[in-house]
């Protein structure tokens, strides 16, 4: 099973900064990854596959890169909205999920 | 845009069988456009991938559950399912249905919002 580790755990940034987020798999995946949102009381939303690929109606705020075992999600500057937590997604063996990066204020 | 709505029994009782069911709409589960999958996530944690099925009928299950779980559809109602055996109170969970585009990468497109389901005796 590939694992998926996300770091750090909780990031306590403000409105306006620009934050990237980690995913580290255990082996490479290639580009078989991706990027989800997860508000409170909602399911997780994609943002980004391919490792790269903004989903439909994502705003250009929100970028992923990396390819084989190291990935980041940057988001070029938090609005209030973005508060969340950050999930990434590997799928190039079967489908599992890293524990989750929570963006406060 | 296709839409997706779970529906379960809420509570379970250990050692039970969970069923679970997924209505389609703005979509067809016999198109050959999408895998249905499932996929969990208990209190406070990440998701955990279950399975997911085609409509030619293939299945493919998350191999450490895999001996537990059975996916289904039904074409007419334009629904999918799942049944999780042996359910224990380590299976409380809110459940997803989702999509996952065929010929690409097993992200996850489209998600329902969740059915909670709790197991206790």
């Amino acid at each position: 099973e590939k694992v998926m580790t996300q770091s750090p755990a909780t990031l306590s940034v403000s409105p306006g900064e620009r934050v990237t987020l980690s995913c580290m798999a255990s082996e490479s995946i290639g580009t078989n990854l991706a990027w989800y949102q997860q508000k409170p009381g909602q399911a997780p939303r994609l943002l980004i596959y391919d490792a790269s690929t903004r989903a439909t109606d994502i705003p250009v705020r929100f970028s992923g890169s990396g390819s084989g075992t190291e990935f980041t999600l940057t988001i070029s500057s938090l609005q209030a909205e973005d508060f969340a937590v950050y999930y990434c997604q590997q799928y190039a063996n079967w489908i599992t999920f890293g524990q989750g990066t929570r963006l406060d204020i | 845009q296709v839409q997706l709505q779970e529906s379960g029994p809420g509570l379970v009782k250990p050692s039970q069988t969970l069923s679970l069911t997924c209505t389609v709409s703005g979509g067809s589960v016999s198109s050959g456009d999408y895998y249905w999958a499932w996929i969990r996530q208990p209190p406070g944690r990440s998701p955990e991938w279950l399975s997911y099925i085609f409509s030619a009928g293939s299945t493919y299950y998350n191999p450490s559950l895999k001996s537990r779980l059975s996916a289904s559809m039904d074409k007419p109602k334009n629904q999918f399912s799942l049944s999780l055996t042996s359910v224990t109170e380590l299976d409380t969970a809110l459940y997803y249905c989702a999509t996952i585009q065929f010929g690409r990468g097993r992200y996850l497109q489209n998600w329902g919002q969740g059915t909670l389901v709790s197991v206790s005796s």
